[in-house]
């Protein structure tokens, strides 16, 4: 198993360019996340998923669309990047929680480091 | 707005030593309670979790939780080199799967 996987691993954009940060996971999770990291600070989430054709809002989603059409795939988009997205982009995936607060192990991808000037 | 709070460090022990974490959250409803370690560069990986006040023991990591207190700490026994990193503390928020990550600690375990 690759686990979770993200492309690409770095990436320059200008300010109002836009990108899709690309995960995909091979271990049969229903749920996903997508996370950005600033420096020093701890991971905000941004959107999640708990299924195919399901998303919701995490704590700081402004700047970011997010679409689930497949269980392998969750790609993030930024329309019209700005400097204040400068940031590390993880994306993780966990089973479904037996009950909600459950245990639910969150496997993170190797990142994607974003700058934009 | 529900926050988890950590020393942002750095902690600094000698190898060998006990190295003690600690966090605190303000979400009373919060179950389970995380504990991850981020090497520089790297994703974070899982190391403990626990959801029942009391001690969890998993080799030379101890995860201790006071939900009266809302006080969750990581012990580290015989402290390696190796175990110098960041240490994120994560609660998931009220009932649900999602979880808020505190800032994290950063930890240097001296030769």
């Amino acid at each position: 198993n690759a686990g979770v996987t993200q492309t690409p691993k770095f990436r320059i954009l200008k300010i109002g360019q836009s990108m899709t940060l690309q995960c995909t996971q091979d271990m049969n999770h229903n749920y996903m996340y997508w996370y950005r990291q600033d420096p020093g600070m701890g991971l905000k989430l941004i959107y999640y998923s708990v299924g195919a054709g399901i998303t919701d809002k995490g704590e700081v989603p402004n700047g970011y669309n997010v679409s689930r059409s497949t269980t392998e795939d969750f790609p993030l988009r930024l329309e019209l990047a700005a400097p204040s997205q400068t940031s590390v982009y993880f994306c993780a995936s966990s089973y479904s929680p037996n009950d909600p607060g459950g245990y639910n192990e969150q496997f993170f991808g190797p990142g994607t480091r974003l700058t934009v000037l | 707005q529900k926050e988890v709070e950590q020393n942002s460090g750095p902690l600094s022990v000698p190898e060998g030593a006990i190295a003690s974490l600690n966090c605190t959250y303000s979400d009373r409803g919060s179950q389970s309670f995380f504990w991850y370690r981020q090497y520089s560069g790297k994703s974070p990986e899982l190391i403990m979790f626990i959801y029942s006040n009391g001690d969890k023991e998993d080799g030379r990591f101890t995860a201790q939780l006071n939900k009266a207190s809302q006080y969750v700490s990581l012990l580290i026994r015989d402290s390696q080199p190796s175990d110098s990193a960041t240490y994120l503390c994560a609660v998931n928020v009220g009932s649900s799967y999602k979880l808020i990550f505190g800032s994290g600690t950063r930890l240097l375990v001296r030769p």
